[in-house]
């Protein structure tokens, strides 16, 4: 069975300061993708962004990257230079073979002015 | 940019009554779930369609949820009766293919039942 595990119910950050949202997951399949969506309140999910598991080079988006640990079966979020924009909830997300995703039980982020 | 479409985006029922919700996903995307995110947790799925086949409804209730894509484009999610534990955001997704592909989400429909 697939787990992903978001140990952070709820988060802060300063606004222009960095932020790091932890991700464990569990599985046995060697091929696999990674991802983490944001939904603000009240609007859509969207990407932010994604990690094939073959790779062994971190993913960046912007103010975005992560820290893949494959062996760790770790996956956390930085965000750098935080904005307003960014309080939102975080979902990580794991998908293998067959498209299905299994998603974490998501982290509140708010950004304090 | 091409958005997946869901109406509508707030439901209020009474228990026992029939829902209906409606999906139009990206044009060309041959692949359509259903999830269920219930306040606080992350989405579930429900049921996967690629084109107009199911490929996977495990979790899907069917003694009272049925799906269809009858032409493999746009799909409709039923529930009859609604339950006073169906209250829950119902969120749509679509990608290209059934692959390692990434899935883009509909704005959802908050569905409250009183």
């Amino acid at each position: 069975a697939q787990t992903v595990t978001q140990s952070q119910p709820e988060m802060s950050v300063q606004e222009a300061e960095t932020v790091t949202l932890s991700c464990t997951y569990d599985t046995s399949e060697s091929n696999y993708y990674l991802f983490w969506y944001k939904q603000p309140p009240s609007r859509q999910m969207i990407l932010v962004i994604r990690q094939e598991a073959y790779k062994q080079q971190n993913a960046t988006e912007n103010r975005f990257s992560v820290n893949f640990q494959k062996a760790a079966k770790s996956f956390s979020l930085k965000i750098s230079d935080s904005q307003l924009g960014d309080t939102a909830m975080y979902f990580c997300a794991f998908m293998f073979t067959g498209n299905q995703f299994y998603f974490g039980t998501g982290t509140s982020l708010t950004v304090i002015p | 940019e091409a958005e997946v479409a869901q109406s509508p985006r707030y439901k209020i029922t009474e228990k026992s009554q029939a829902v209906a919700f409606w999906c139009d996903p990206i044009s060309g995307h041959a692949t359509l779930y259903w999830y269920r995110q219930i306040l606080g947790q992350g989405p579930e799925l429900l049921v996967q369609f690629q084109d107009e086949s199911v490929v996977d409804d495990s979790q899907l209730p069917k003694d009272r949820f049925s799906a269809e894509r009858l032409k493999g484009v746009d799909s409709t999610l039923k529930i009859q009766p609604a339950e006073l534990g169906d209250s829950a955001m119902y969120l749509c997704a679509s990608s290209p293919y059934r692959g390692l592909e990434t899935q883009y989400f509909g704005p959802g429909t908050r569905l409250l039942v009183l």
